[in-house]
């Protein structure tokens, strides 16, 4: 089966903070891909990657960076939050660009900045 | 450009209800259309899909036709049970020009069952 791994499932951090969320899939997926979920808003994609060391940002990247060093581990970053970065995230895989590949989820990581 | 339309929730339903969640895509080219689905407090899981036009997508008692003409792939189940309370995503994958293929998501549908 499928395993997408988020490192934390509740974060609450204050502002300012840098923040490392941590995502390993454990199927040699070479497309990874984080989001985040805010009510009314759907899912909106903050970043991906094709390649280990590859990115290229998604809709919304402000405020965001990421780092794959190893095909299975994806990093968001958030470098100094802020209060609007309150929000669920999801972290994603799939195995290829084609387009009838899906895309795996982990649990998301909900964090909290205060 | 690309995008999905949800009809909006809540749907309410009573157990063994049959279900309908509208979903209509606008896409370039041939892409693929998901559904997903979302547990309180779980991440997302693939409940679905299909790849080309009339194919049909089931699982779990759930099916969605992908329908070219009328840019259509709604979710259905003859009997919903309490257990289907969840979000249900629709989405879709289209070829672009970069290296990889975005999913495109609705704003999800929350299904409340009640028994």
């Amino acid at each position: 089966d499928v395993k997408v791994t988020q490192s934390s499932r509740y974060l609450v951090k204050r502002t300012g903070e840098k923040v490392f969320l941590e995502c390993v899939q454990d199927m040699d997926h070479e497309n990874m891909f984080w989001y985040r979920q805010d009510p009314g808003l759907g899912l909106r994609l903050i970043y991906f990657s094709y390649d280990v060391k590859m990115k290229e940002k998604g809709d919304i990247p402000e405020g965001y960076s990421v780092s794959r060093e190893k095909k299975e581990r994806f990093s968001l970053i958030l470098e100094s939050t802020s209060t609007n970065q309150t929000s669920m995230y999801l972290c994603a895989s799939s195995l290829s660009g084609s387009s009838n590949q899906p895309q795996h989820f982990g649990d998301g990581t909900r964090l909290s900045i205060l | 450009g690309n995008s999905v339309t949800q009809m909006e929730g809540p749907v309410t339903l009573s157990e063994e209800a049959f279900l309908t969640i509208n979903c209509t895509y606008t896409a370039t080219g041939y892409p693929s259309l998901f559904w997903y689905v979302q547990y309180p407090g779980e991440g997302l899981q693939l409940l679905l899909k299909a790849t080309k036009a009339d194919d049909k997508g089931s699982n779990k008692g759930f099916e969605a036709t992908y329908r070219k003409e009328t840019t259509s792939f709604h979710l259905e189940k003859g009997s919903v049970q309490v257990s289907d309370s969840a979000v249900y995503f629709c989405a879709l994958k289209t070829l672009s020009g970069g290296a990889t293929n975005k999913l495109i998501f609705g704003t999800g549908t929350l299904l409340a069952v009640q028994p």
